[in-house]
């Protein structure tokens, strides 16, 4: 079972399009981090958000930290393909292992 | 930048035999983890390890072993490999004063026939 519960498992929109995955958990978490991985390639660490209701922004990318540090989402404006990937979420209790989401595959397409 | 590299990208072995998956990190990190990633199910734990020769047994270290004699190397031992054990294998490194970011590797296919 897992301890973080990302939806949907797959999406595919057309480049200029707007969308958002969910990564929900009933467990509390210290922080988040959202990552993106390519095909055949390791995942790379997008950002880490810490604190209840936290917004950050990356560029075309959001990510929030719900007030219960239990959900996240991100959303991503104006979708290109070059942000196709998976995108996986892993929380951490305050120590340094990590419990991993199954990862939303995204597909962009021009 | 932190650079976690693996001594293969891909890698196809026989059942029965005896592998061995390097990791070297270059940042000075106390911990580093292996996982292994198979399709729905995300990443899993393995092991882990948070000082030289130091380990501990993640969620599924059945069928592995580790190895940590010096800092920046972490590896990954199959001692008879085995079909079920056909997966992509990703170390990690992380400091110990982090908040929970960890730094992957490129990942090793590995294929057992």
């Amino acid at each position: 079972t897992q301890l973080l519960e990302q939806s949907p498992q797959f999406l595919s929109i057309q480049e200029g399009e707007n969308l958002t995955v969910y990564c929900n958990s009933s467990s509390v978490f210290s922080s988040l981090q959202w990552y993106r991985q390519e095909p055949g390639e390791g995942p790379v660490l997008l950002v880490t958000v810490v604190t209840g209701g936290e917004v950050k922004k990356l560029k075309r990318l959001t990510f929030q930290f719900g007030d219960a540090r239990k959900d996240s989402s991100l959303h991503i404006t104006a979708a290109q393909p070059g942000d196709t990937g998976l995108y996986l979420c892993a929380g951490s209790f305050n120590d340094y292992k990590l419990s991993f989401g199954a990862g939303t595959t995204v597909t962009v397409r021009a | 930048d932190v650079k976690v590299t693996q001594s293969s990208r891909y890698l196809v072995k026989r059942t029965g035999e005896k592998v061995f998956l390097e990791c070297v990190q270059d940042m000075d990190h106390e911990n580093m983890f292996w996982y292994r990633q198979d399709p729905g199910l995300g990443l899993r734990l393995i092991y882990f390890s948070y000082d030289v020769k130091m380990k501990e047994k993640g969620d599924i270290p059945e069928g592995y072993s580790v190895s940590r004699e010096k800092k920046e190397r972490f590896s990954l031992i199959l001692e008879s490999a085995s079909t079920n054990q056909t997966s992509m294998y990703l170390c990690a490194s992380s400091p110990i004063a982090g908040r929970g970011e960890q730094y992957f590797g490129p990942g090793t296919r590995l294929t057992v026939t």
